[in-house]
């Protein structure tokens, strides 16, 4: 069965730090990864998904097949970071969503 | 584009009562998600419909729990008899025709749903 872990639910760094949320994912086929960001009071939107290997508002993200791991780095937090983060994945052949439990980050003026 | 669309946004029930809960898509969106979260959890897929169908369920409760999407009007959650362990956020999330894996999904501001 497929699981998506995000081992840490609160992460605090300071502004202009470097910052690492993890997620890791079990799923026997091949996933799509995605990380999902809500703002304070704003809804769940898409932030980056591995398929595009793009980087967004300074955010990036690889997937590592052996690490099963999909961890979002970003080398200088701002505090318009602050937000919840989650990592999804969707199975082969399926549209639907399978979310981690979500990083509250708080970046520390 | 007002985006996905939910109401109520809070609704308030007492136990044994019905809960219906509203999303209408994006314009031009066909496919619809439920998701459920509960206090503390992440986001739990429920279910997946397209107009009229219902593609994948598979997250659904098996008692008291359906949903629809008719080919006019709003998808519809329904929540019979409702007990307090359904108190949760309810979201929803639409995509256009000829999603498949890996697309966007685009999220409603969700439902609060509370069970007195």
């Amino acid at each position: 069965a497929q699981r998506v872990t995000q081992p840490e639910k609160l992460l605090s760094v300071f502004k202009g730090a470097p910052v690492e949320l993890k997620c890791n994912y079990s799923y026997s086929g091949s996933p799509e990864l995605f990380w999902y960001v809500q703002y304070s009071r704003q809804r769940l939107q898409l932030l980056l998904r591995h398929i595009s290997r793009e980087s967004i508002k300074g955010f990036t993200a690889d997937l590592n097949k052996g690490e099963t791991s999909f961890h979002l780095k970003k080398p200088f937090a701002q505090e318009e970071d602050s937000a919840m983060y989650y990592c999804a994945l969707s199975q082969t052949g399926a549209n639907n969503l399978f979310f981690g439990t979500g990083t509250r980050l708080t970046v520390i003026p | 584009n007002a985006g996905v669309m939910q109401n109520p946004r809070h609704l308030v029930r007492r136990r044994g009562q019905e809960a219906r809960l509203r999303c209408s898509p994006m314009k031009g969106h066909s496919h619809v998600y439920w998701y459920r979260q509960l206090p503390e959890e992440g986001l739990k897929f429920m279910v997946y419909l397209q107009k009229e169908n219902i593609i994948d369920e598979s997250g659904m409760p098996k008692e008291r729990f359906s949903a629809e999407f008719p080919k006019e009007g709003p998808s519809i959650l329904r929540i019979q008899q409702v007990v307090r362990g359904d108190s949760a956020a309810y979201f929803c999330a639409s995509s256009p025709p000829g999603t498949s894996q890996g697309d966007t999904q685009y999220f409603g501001p969700g439902t609060r749903l509370t069970v007195l």
